[in-house]
């Protein structure tokens, strides 16, 4: 257990819709990152909080995307208007830059987009 | 180059065997390469991680090779078991700025009895 949970586990949406995604890493990551994976794929980067702040994005994090960290403690990923090529696992992973230690991922969200 | 190429894709080894899985990537900004093991429907979980000025390192049946001049690294199953099926990838960690991963396609082992 790597103590970063996320909620929900599973999600089907309609195309069109608007969908947020919850994690919650340990109090001693203040790092954070938000992954995406496809099937058949590795997780793919899509942007990082140093705490609070967010610090860097990818560029397949589209406008339709946002990602917050209130406080630097959980994060929250929001998709609006759902494609069906948004179908994907994503993936939470946290770690802690003074311990310079590797990420730890969570259980990730499942999103299916019909 | 932010890519990291892995194989082979899928992998089919009997159990006791060794299985063997490879990686190489082109940037010399990454500082550290860590091999996840993924189940379906799971997050990936950390398996073992070396840095580049570091050749070898095993943890109990696994072993990670490391080739700095080669930008190639290896991760060794000796003894594998069925419960070692699953999805490993290799990774490499930019050493500034995010300190993301790159992560490699992922390799299918399947450990058959």
């Amino acid at each position: 257990d790597t103590g970063v949970s996320q909620d929900p586990r599973h999600k089907i949406t309609k195309r069109g819709q608007n969908v947020t995604f919850r994690c919650d890493p340990i109090s001693e990551h203040n790092r954070l990152y938000w992954y995406r994976q496809t099937l058949g794929q590795g997780p793919e980067f899509l942007t990082y909080f140093q705490n609070e702040a967010q610090l860097e994005k990818s560029r397949l994090l589209s406008d339709r995307f946002s990602a917050e960290r209130p406080k630097g403690s959980f994060s929250t990923l929001e998709i609006q208007r759902t494609e069906q090529g948004d179908s994907a696992m994503y993936l939470c992973a946290g770690g802690d830059s003074l311990a310079n230690t590797e990420a730890f991922f969570g259980q990730g969200t499942r999103l299916t987009v019909v | 180059q932010q890519q990291v190429k892995q194989s082979p894709q899928s992998l089919i080894v009997q159990k006791g065997g060794i299985s063997i899985i490879n990686c190489a990537y082109e940037n010399t900004a990454f500082d550290y390469f860590p091999w996840y093991q993924q189940f379906p429907g799971k997050g990936p979980a950390l398996l073992i991680a070396i840095r580049p000025d570091v050749s070898e390192k095993k943890e109990g049946r696994f072993t990670i090779s490391f080739n700095k001049s080669a930008k190639q690294f290896s991760l060794h199953i000796m003894d594998s078991q069925p419960g070692d099926s699953a999805t490993y990838f290799c990774a490499a960690r930019w050493r500034a700025g995010s300190y993301q991963l790159t992560f490699g396609k992922g390799t299918k082992l399947s450990v058959i009895p």
